[in-house]
């Protein structure tokens, strides 16, 4: 059974980059029938979805953040990456790591990684 | 791109049934049928309850239904148990940049 491990910073100042990674485990990223993606939630709000990657590459963002995310895959260890940098304190939230499905890079998700808080502050 | 808009509660007693509603326009809900659902339990990560409007994954309990009229698509939980309260989310690709939005929430009560 897949399953997604999110990992990095807890805390992240402003101005700075938040750097995160997804190991997948049960599976391989380089299957070509999925899509990989980020997805986050501030405390006691809606979801947002980041972007997604291709694991030839291929990435995807939300035109609200694009000109400030990056997402990579390294599929030699099996996991995906995502930064945000200028960070302030509205980017602080649970970030997701997911599966994604279909067209249009990916239009439902599963499995979730179970999330990990990055709190924004100096 | 404006979140869908989803009622922020609902509730029911053990056994009856309840439909979450989920609004959007032409552009996203109207105009694919890329609509999901997912329940959040507390401090929990989201789980995929619904796809393609109507489809179940595997391992979910058919009490769980979806459907879509217009821009508004729907879910349906019949013979509601007290592990159905949850929060509730749906979502949609918006029909241009790949993009997909999601809903605001519904809390659902289990009374």
């Amino acid at each position: 059974q897949l399953q997604l491990q999110e990992s990095g910073p807890g805390l992240v100042k402003p101005s700075e980059t938040l750097s995160l990674t997804c190991s997948i485990s049960g599976g391989s990223i380089s299957s070509g029938s999925y899509y990989w993606g980020w997805i986050r939630q501030p405390p006691g709000k809606g979801l947002e979805w980041i972007g997604s990657i291709y694991y030839s590459g291929t990435t995807y963002y939300n035109p609200s953040l694009r000109s400030r995310v990056a997402i990579s895959v390294d599929t030699s260890k099996n996991h995906f990456s995502l930064e945000l940098n200028s960070v302030t304190a509205t980017d602080t939230a649970v970030y997701y790591c997911v599966r994604s499905y279909g067209d249009y890079a990916g239009v439902w998700f599963d499995p979730w990684g179970q999330g990990t808080l990055v709190t924004v502050s100096s | 791109q404006s979140a869908l808009t989803q009622p922020p509660s609902a509730s029911g007693s053990p056994g009856q049934s309840v439909t979450i509603s989920c609004t959007g326009s032409s552009s996203d809900v109207g105009g694919h049928n890329y609509v999901s659902w997912y329940q959040q339990h507390p401090g929990k990560a989201p789980k995929l309850m619904i796809y393609e409007v109507s489809k179940r994954p595997s391992g979910v309990p058919d009490r769980f239904s979806g459907s879509k009229s217009g821009n508004t698509a729907s879910l349906t939980v019949s013979g509601l148990q007290a592990e159905d309260e949850a929060d509730y989310y749906c979502s949609s690709y918006v029909g241009y940049n790949n993009l997909k939005v999601f809903g605001g929430g519904t809390k659902l009560t289990v009374l």
